[in-house]
């Protein structure tokens, strides 16, 4: 595609619930980022994907989120149980390869209420 | 830890005028710097990327410099209009996994 589609732009989830967010890198992108943006913050990592081997999750918050590429291309971001801490605006990024430019999606706003 | 400072948190200028914008990071190992944009409910544009060798970047109005030793980048735009208003956001690439570490942003005001 001609940029990194993600979908749903907007999702209110009551606490508890389970969320999926989807991610659609731009197509050839190797590489896949998640991130999740806080209000009035930058953006901070969650967890990286080379194809669709998950390299590093180290910023993955707690054992509810869960993030998978099983076919080296959409990605998805699953939260588990969802709690209020958990709102925020999601951003996916792929690039080329890792060290290249970045280029992101218009990201999720999850809120949970 | 790298971590990654901007200053100003906000900015207000009158539309022509040129300005600056700081980023600053503790650890000099990166691979390079990238600047973006992102407008109020969207996500990020990026608009500048500086390899580590590179001393300076530009594109349009637009020209970012790095300073890798004193760990400081600037992004100078010229001639400010209103539609350059937005937060401006600068991230460092280092480590192994090429991950972005982000600062808080500057919010940029351009008035007419």
């Amino acid at each position: 595609g001609a940029g990194v589609s993600q979908s749903p732009r907007y999702k209110v989830a009551k606490r508890g619930q389970d969320v999926a967010l989807r991610c659609d890198p731009i197509s050839g992108h190797v590489s896949l980022f998640w991130y999740q943006q806080a209000l009035g913050q930058g953006p901070e990592f969650l967890t990286y994907f080379q194809n669709e081997a998950q390299l590093d999750k180290s910023g993955l918050p707690s054992d509810r989120f869960f993030a998978e590429r099983p076919e080296g291309s959409v990605s998805t971001l699953k939260i588990q149980r969802t709690q209020q801490e958990d709102s925020a605006v999601y951003l996916c990024a792929s690039s080329f390869e890792a060290y290249t430019e970045a280029f992101f999606g218009q990201g999720t706003r999850l809120t949970v209420v | 830890k790298q971590e990654v400072t901007q200053i100003p948190a906000a900015l207000s200028v009158p539309e022509g005028e040129n300005l600056v914008l700081n980023c600053s990071f503790t650890d000099s190992a990166i691979y390079n710097l990238q600047w973006f944009r992102q407008d109020p409910g969207k996500g990020l544009t990026s608009l500048l990327l500086i390899q580590s060798s590179q001393r300076e970047q530009t594109s349009g109005r637009l020209n970012a410099s790095l300073d890798k030793s004193s760990g400081r980048s600037t992004l100078y735009i010229a001639a400010s209009q209103p539609g350059d208003s937005a937060t401006y956001l600068c991230a460092v690439r280092s480590g192994n996994t090429g991950k972005l570490i982000f600062g808080q942003g500057t919010t940029l005001q351009v008035k007419p």
